[in-house]
């Protein structure tokens, strides 16, 4: 699975959005881009997936350059529950292993 | 579904001690990772089981890391004998594989060995 590179840590202004970039120059064809995040003592949590058309959910957006060796992923108004580390992972969608590798994520700081 | 259910939450014991750490997937869920997490090492997979079945251990630290899933609604991560640098949150996971993967992780266990 391809390797991703993330800022260490961001601070984001309650009520603006937060943008969390994610390079991963290597992907290959058939992986997929997944966000998770972690909330301070809790388990990672799902947030969204995409392969190379932008995404959107409940939660977030996702935005996945054309080459797509980069990524962003758009919280679009940051609360103060929102800081967390997230977490960038590529895995291949077609690989039947189904294991999530995490790199070191990003610090995500929502203040007031 | 409750969601991944792990016991204990906290754990103390004392080196040299054997831990049981539990899991219960969620129902359905074909696929369930044990991971391990410290400050220094981040989030790192340990094994994981597909169908009950070890799939792959290679990141199980040493031998006296063992892991099973006599059935689908149950699994258990053994440390034998405990060492303080074992201290960590362990955190059990599953899923379903379809054409990607969102795995649901249980609140975690915090072991401390003194």
């Amino acid at each position: 699975d391809a390797k991703t590179t993330q800022p260490t840590s961001m601070d984001c202004a309650e009520g603006r959005a937060a943008n969390l970039p994610c390079n991963h120059s290597t992907i290959s064809g058939n992986e997929y881009v997944y966000w998770y995040r972690q909330i301070h003592s809790q388990g990672p949590q799902y947030i969204i997936h995409g392969l190379k058309n932008n995404e959107t959910n409940e939660m977030a957006s996702l935005i996945i350059t054309e080459d797509r060796k980069s990524s962003t992923l758009i919280l679009p108004h940051a609360t103060l529950r929102d800081t967390a580390v997230y977490y960038c992972i590529v895995r291949e969608g077609s690989s039947n292993t189904g294991k999530l590798i995490f790199g070191q994520g990003t610090t995500l700081q929502v203040k007031p | 579904d409750a969601g991944v259910i792990q016991s204990p939450r906290h754990e103390v014991t004392e080196m040299g001690q054997e831990v049981t750490l539990r899991c219960k997937p969620i129902s359905g869920h074909d696929y369930l990772f044990w991971y391990r997490q410290t400050m220094m090492r981040g989030l790192e997979l340990l094994i994981y089981f597909n169908n009950n079945v070890p799939i792959d251990d290679s990141g199980m630290p040493e031998d006296r890391f063992s892991a099973k899933m006599p059935n689908a609604s149950f699994s258990t991560l053994k440390i034998q004998p405990s060492e303080p640098r074992d201290s960590a949150v362990y955190f059990c996971a599953s899923s379903l594989v379809t054409e990607y993967t969102e795995a649901f992780f249980g609140q975690g266990t915090r072991l401390t060995v003194v």
